[in-house]
């Protein structure tokens, strides 16, 4: 099946610093590609779409300032997360639509995010 | 209200039993349902997949949609210990931008 890895799969960093996760399709190219957030013991909540080339559409109470996305290529989507602050430590993945396969999206296996 | 409802749980059964995971919900637009299994610590993966109502059959599983409810199942049937993880329903008007609920926890135990 598709394979969608992240990058890293958990860091640890200082409050106030910026931090960048990579999301890559290994074997398909993802012309869409989401992000969410998971709280410990909640559900996966969708923060933004991308789509390659374009700006990211944000969902209502996500701050697109704060969170920053770039999907420069087909295969290659970022989401860096400014100015950390502990309240941002969090459980981040993303997922991948493969534009052969519309209905299918495939998750990477996350990112553990803590701020100190 | 919630668009999706879930009970987290958690679900403990004894191994070889069936078991039954619901979620409710009140978007009337959703049609595209999915069920996905969620180890500790991982990404979700998609188990189930369904559009529009009826059911839908593979191996152990079996998802059932019935949308004039707005209720949808997913049954395992012969658990297993190694099933033990957290479901989450999730659900699509168009097939993305899904909503998911919050997720049971399953213990299977042998």
């Amino acid at each position: 099946g598709a394979v969608v890895s992240q990058h890293p799969s958990w860091v640890i960093c200082k409050s106030g610093t910026s931090v960048k996760i990579e999301c890559r399709s290994l074997d398909f190219q993802a012309t869409t590609m989401f992000w969410y957030r998971q709280f410990p013991k909640q559900s996966l909540m969708l923060m933004a779409t991308s789509n390659e080339g374009s700006k990211a559409t944000y969902e209502q109470g996500v701050e697109k300032d704060k969170f920053l996305i770039n999907h420069a290529s087909l295969t290659l989507s970022t989401l860096t997360v400014t100015s950390a602050h502990p309240e941002d430590s969090s459980f981040y993945i993303c997922s991948a639509r493969d534009g052969g396969n519309r209905d299918e999206q495939y998750f990477g296996p996350g990112t553990r995010l803590t701020v100190t | 209200q919630k668009e999706v409802e879930q009970d987290p749980g958690p679900l403990s059964v004894p191994e070889g039993a069936i078991v039954s995971l619901n979620c409710t919900y009140s978007n009337s637009a959703f049609q595209y349902f999915m069920w996905y299994r969620q180890y500790s610590r991982k990404g979700p993966e998609l188990l189930m997949y369904t559009y529009s109502s009826g059911n839908k059959e593979d191996g152990r599983f079996t998802a059932q949609v019935d949308k004039s409810s707005k209720y949808i199942s997913l049954f395992i049937r012969d658990s297993q210990p190694s099933d033990s993880a957290t479901y989450l329903c999730a659900m699509s008007p168009w097939g993305d931008d899904m909503r998911f609920g919050a997720g049971t926890r399953l213990t299977v135990k042998p």
